[in-house]
């Protein structure tokens, strides 16, 4: 119950395209999920979070879209560039972010011109 | 601040041999996270501390791992001993109460046991 599903596994986008990864979650005692952001040989990085109480959050190019009654949320990042490649990771934690992060599996993401 | 520092980058031992990895979290963080990456699991938590004090060890692999954070500043991931299988990438996170101002992630050590 404490998982977090992502899909997809990998990812190839054309530069100028939408990229979409998607989290589904089985706890609805989660209350608060971020997107961190991975690039090679580096810690992965908070992008954007988001708590049940609203339905989208939008932050430059990169939205995150929250189904509380699927219990899903995905993350959208238009126009994407190159520089966008990298591992993308969604998270879930409880208590609005009091708890502990329990990750997804993560999806790799490749821009290509 | 220079984030979360980590040492060594890179970790070559024999299987066997005793690892010690160490953190240094941003000063004023009061959450300390060990966290390893491999391909086939992803990130997995090992242990995590609040203010000094082991409050999640439940993803330790065995008791071949041991971690130990004396002060705010300073945290070690201990492996005695190493075994291939425990070759990964090991990410050291802090952060202010809990996960909702974000981790921060230092840039891990890639261990490898041959």
């Amino acid at each position: 119950q404490q998982q977090v599903k992502q899909s997809p596994q990998s990812l190839i986008v054309q530069k100028g395209g939408i990229s979409i990864i998607n989290c589904a979650y089985e706890n609805t005692a989660f209350d608060y999920f971020p997107w961190y952001q991975q690039f090679p040989g580096k810690g992965p990085a908070l992008l954007i979070a988001i708590r049940p109480d609203v339905s989208e959050k939008k932050e430059g190019r990169f939205t995150i879209s929250f189904n509380k009654s699927a219990k899903q949320f995905s993350l959208h990042i238009m126009d994407s560039q190159p520089g966008d490649s990298a591992t993308y990771f969604c998270a879930a934690s409880m208590d609005f972010g009091n708890e502990k992060l329990t990750f997804g599996t993560g999806t790799r993401l490749t821009i290509i011109p | 601040d220079a984030g979360v520092i980590q040492s060594p980058r890179h970790e070559v031992t024999e299987m066997g041999q005793e690892v010690t990895l160490r953190c240094k979290p941003i000063s004023g963080h009061n959450s300390l996270f060990w966290y390893r990456q491999t391909m086939m699991r992803g990130l997995e938590l090992l242990i995590y501390f609040n203010n000094n004090v082991p409050i999640d060890d439940s993803g330790m692999p065995e008791d071949r791992f041991s971690a130990k954070m004396p002060n705010a500043s300073f945290s070690t991931l201990k492996i005695q001993p190493s075994e291939p299988r425990d070759s990964a990438v090991y990410f050291c996170a802090s952060s202010l109460d809990g996960s909702r101002y974000g981790y921060t992630f230092g840039s891990g050590t890639r261990l490898t046991v041959v």
